[in-house]
């Protein structure tokens, strides 16, 4: 996981701003994904990326958008459409496409909203 | 979607005392993947466990895949306050991944 790097580590925002997380990797690994989690709770799946120029919406998308021009970097933006947007953001990273593989994850990024 | 139940959400153990968390899945799984996540942090993969009845341990953490591949374990022995955190599992389908809801485990000194 330390070749997951997530900028930056709090963020603070008012409401209505659109705000981009960033997230790199230099694992040299084609999936990539961003999850929310909130206190107390699971993981929740924002979207991921299988490969570069691709990108698929996950079970949470409204009020978020990504892009992945490169291999290396993931960003996701959270834009004011999204209702409830404190919480912590994780990215992730995968080698390979096949079911056997692991995740590995960044640090985070604590978003808080005022 | 995958739907991964997993029990129980909180667990308080005084320390030296085992800790078991649960998953259970409605249909037959691939494979299925340990995290823990230490308070404040962020997920660390544990394991992966893939056959049908397979046991793994690493030291004091042992982990169990069903016969039937619907539900796994992780059992700790003798807990220590380094256990502190939230135990998820995590089923991989199709390039998704899809967590439990996790366990967080708090063990008193």
């Amino acid at each position: 996981d330390g070749g997951i790097t997530q900028s930056p580590k709090y963020l603070f925002r008012k409401e209505g701003q659109n705000v981009t997380l960033s997230c790199e990797q230099n694992l040299n690994h084609d999936a990539m994904y961003w999850y929310r989690q909130d206190p107390g709770q699971g993981l929740r799946l924002i979207y991921y990326s299988q490969i570069v120029n691709d990108f698929q919406k996950g079970d949470i998308a409204e009020g978020y958008s990504v892009s992945r021009e490169k291999k290396e970097s993931f960003p996701l933006t959270v834009t004011s459409a999204q209702k409830n947007p404190t919480a912590f953001y994780l990215c992730a990273s995968k080698s390979g496409r096949f079911n056997t593989d692991t995740q590995y994850f960044g640090p985070g990024t604590r978003l808080t909203v005022l | 979607g995958q739907q991964v139940m997993q029990i129980p959400q909180y667990q308080h153990v005084q320390e030296g005392e085992d800790f078991t968390t649960y998953c259970n899945s409605s249909t037959t799984l691939s494979n299925i993947q340990w995290y823990k996540q230490r308070p404040g942090g962020h997920p660390v993969f544990l394991i992966q466990l893939v056959k049908s009845g397979e046991v793994k341990k690493q030291k004091r953490l042992t982990f169990q895949f069903g016969e039937a591949k619907k539900n796994s374990s992780l059992h700790i022995t003798a807990t220590q306050t380094t256990d502190v955190g939230t135990y998820f599992c995590a089923v991989l389908v199709f390039n998704k991944f899809y967590f439990g809801s996790g366990t967080k485990l708090n063990v008193k000194p």
